[in-house]
């Protein structure tokens, strides 16, 4: 069972949005950056969000993310067929001594 | 661009040592503030930090697997290394390589992950 909580899956329509969630503790969300990871089969995951809700070069500001308390979300608008990926949340926990992982959330874009 | 590439033997015998190698082009691992991961995923599983190694070869573990594992850089190769000893149809998993800068920060570069499956 992972640290992070994440809905095991997700679906919407092309065109539509949509909301990831990622809930942990003060032990990691509360306390430190989360970020968001694009894994697609047989690819590198690639990374999604950093520091809450700042997008690396390259990503499209389709992609969101953002953080309150203990949980983080990871927002998704005008969704398209190349968005169906598994995506994950991760910080670093300080009563672990490790960093952690949702355990992943697979979105299907129907 | 950066670019990791993680090698190594698809299988291992349980009670054995597994040790897998990344390689890193488009990048120097030497001089550079960077930290350099290991990360595995079991089927059907959450991801799974397993340790890193700083440029100036510091090393730092998970403690659940911190009596096993053993992470080293050869900078003339620009590879590092992961050597995971006493292996159990548990560590069955994708391994992946990645970077990462600040101290709690972000995995910027991933490998695509090799699959290392544990059986006799």
């Amino acid at each position: 069972q992972s640290v992070l909580t994440q809905p095991p899956s997700l679906s919407a329509a092309p065109g539509q949005k949509v909301t990831i969630s990622c809930s942990g503790s003060s032990s990691n969300i509360g306390n430190y950056y989360v970020s968001w990871y694009q894994h697609l089969p047989r690819t590198a995951p690639k990374l999604l969000i950093y520091e809450n809700n700042k997008r690396p070069s390259g990503i499209p500001d389709r992609f969101s993310g953002s953080k309150s308390g203990t949980s983080a979300t990871l927002g998704i608008t005008g969704l398209q067929t190349g968005d169906e990926a598994d995506y994950y949340c991760g910080t670093w926990d300080t009563s672990l001594t490790t960093w952690v992982f949702g355990g992943g959330t697979k979105l299907t874009v129907l | 661009q950066l670019q990791l590439q993680e090698s190594g033997p698809g299988l291992v015998k349980p009670s054995e040592t597994l040790s897998l190698t990344c390689t890193v082009s488009g990048g120097s691992i030497s001089g550079t503030t960077y930290y350099w991961d290991w990360i595995r995923q079991p089927p059907g599983k959450g991801l799974e930090w397993i340790g890193s190694i700083y440029y100036s070869g510091s090393t730092y573990y998970n403690p659940s697997l911190k009596s096993r594992v053993t992470i080293s850089v050869d900078t003339s190769k620009n590879q590092f290394s992961l050597k995971l000893s006493s292996v159990t149809a548990t560590d069955t998993a994708v391994y992946y390589c990645a970077r990462h800068g600040d101290p709690y920060g972000d995995f910027d570069y991933w490998g695509q992950g090799t699959l290392v499956t544990v059986s006799s």
